[in-house]
């Protein structure tokens, strides 16, 4: 499973505070990737990093920040959530291969009231 | 920019039947395709992906997928389904060029819900 953790797995909060999410990885790879699921839409890319303080947005970054201040660890924050953020959350690494594929973690539910 | 659109966002089928799930990308460039699998409440698992060379590849629980590059298509099929093939699937695109600056990223479909009945 590519020792992807993420945290919390659940989290509800209210409209207006700070989220940060967690992936953490056991394996030092170098590409890591935040999406968001919705019905509908399938996954879309948030943020991505292609190392230690290396990252960029993706498809739907508004409204989120991320940092990689170790190899392992790469943060999802959300400044100040919206109802709109509501969504399932999936941290994906990739493996240094040509393999090419990405693997996830098990997902985090977010709920912004 | 690349895009992918899976044709049918539901397929509901008799266990036992064959099924194909169908999906059409769009690049300017060349691509690695992927399938993924997302069974109830759980994350998304690899089930095969088109990297280079045969057009047909294979996933150890009897999925196929074919790589058409003049129709753009990467349709997925199984000959004869089980009960415990009721899941999301997604279809994905990336950029296979090694030298370039996607960095690996994925676009995906709007997802596939195969139900199989009993």
């Amino acid at each position: 499973d590519a020792g992807i953790t993420q945290s919390p797995r659940h989290k509800v909060t209210e409209t207006g505070t700070p989220v940060t999410l967690r992936c953490h990885q056991t394996e030092n790879h170098r590409y890591m990737y935040w999406y968001r699921q919705d019905p509908g839409h399938g996954l879309r890319l948030i943020h991505y990093s292609y190392g230690v303080k290396d990252t960029d947005k993706g498809e739907v970054s508004d409204g989120y920040s991320v940092s990689r201040s170790k190899t392992e660890d790469f943060l999802l924050t959300l400044e100040s959530a919206t109802s709109s953020q509501t969504s399932v959350y999936f941290c994906a690494i990739r493996l240094d291969s040509r393999g090419r594929e990405q693997f996830f973690g098990p997902g985090t539910r977010l709920t912004v009231l | 920019a690349q895009s992918v659109t899976q044709l049918d966002s539901q397929v509901p089928v008799f266990e036992e039947a064959p099924v194909e799930l169908r999906c059409n990308y769009s690049s300017s460039v060349s691509v690695y395709l992927f399938w993924y699998v997302q069974y109830p409440n759980q994350g998304l698992q690899l089930l095969l992906k088109y990297l280079s060379g045969s057009t047909l590849v294979e996933s150890i629980n009897g999925f196929e997928a074919e790589f058409n590059k003049s129709q753009t298509s990467f349709h997925l099929r199984k000959p004869s389904v089980h009960i415990s093939d009721t899941a999301e699937y997604f279809c994905a695109v990336s950029d296979s060029n090694a030298g370039g600056t996607s960095y690996g990223k994925l676009t995906f479909g709007q997802g596939t819900i195969l139900t199989v009945h009993p």
